[in-house]
């Protein structure tokens, strides 16, 4: 069975950094790619970043990019969003999502909620 | 960037009913599009991918059509537990989007 946990959520003040972590479980994880999808309180999904599984190939919402890096430790079968310069537009529960046949989203964590706010 | 507009943006039918969503691309994103379903406090969960294949463990009344920017997702017989909010994604081209939903109520 797949599983993903994402952790690191939390409430920070504007401009402050935070980093999300994934860990997953049930599937060969480097075999996928993965991705990150964010969705605010009350409001519909937005895809916010992809990585392939060479980490190398990687690939950002405008609304995040310059601030946002994703990566992933295959040895670790984790995956990582490190959150620089948070905004309070950003305050959303952020999912982890492994990536199946046509780039669709198969499988998804919880969620972990990212609360930014003075 | 390639816009994603889902109609209705709500929907209220009854069980047994066929439901019909729409999404609409700006672009044409091929057969790129996948839908979800997500219910309240919930992550979303895959129904439909490459426009017309259902997911795994998605029962058959869940189906898919379309290409290029005109995409259906038909419910044929609703159930209760269909109440959710639908999704349509494209993974044609990057940045990735989602549409905004459509709400599907369950009288």
């Amino acid at each position: 069975e797949v599983q993903l946990v994402e952790s690191g959520g939390g409430f920070v003040l504007p401009g402050e950094s935070l980093r999300l972590a994934c860990v997953a479980s049930g599937f060969s994880f480097t075999s996928y790619s993965m991705s990150w999808v964010r969705q605010a309180p009350g409001k519909g999904l937005e895809w916010v970043s992809t990585t392939r599984v060479n980490n190398i190939d990687k690939y950002y919402a405008d609304s995040v990019k310059g601030r946002f890096t994703i990566s992933r430790d295959n040895s670790k079968n984790t995956l990582y969003l490190q959150m620089n310069s948070l905004r309070a537009e950003d305050t959303a529960v952020y999912y982890c999502a492994k990536d199946g046949r046509a780039g669709a989203c198969d499988s998804w964590g919880q969620g972990t909620l990212v609360t930014v706010s003075s | 960037e390639i816009v994603l507009t889902q109609s209705p943006a709500t929907v209220s039918l009854s069980p047994g009913e066929r439901a019909t969503l729409s999404c609409r691309a700006s672009q044409t994103v091929s057969t790129f599009l996948a839908w979800y379903q997500q219910k309240a406090g919930h992550p979303p969960r895959l129904l439909i991918y490459d426009a017309s294949s259902r997911a795994t463990g998605i029962p058959a009344r869940f189906s898919g059509t379309g290409s290029g920017t005109e995409f259906t997702l038909t419910i044929s017989s609703l159930e209760p537990e269909d109440s959710a909010i639908y999704y349509c994604q494209q993974r044609s081209m990057w940045p990735s989007t989602f549409g905004q939903g459509t709400k599907l109520e369950i009288k």
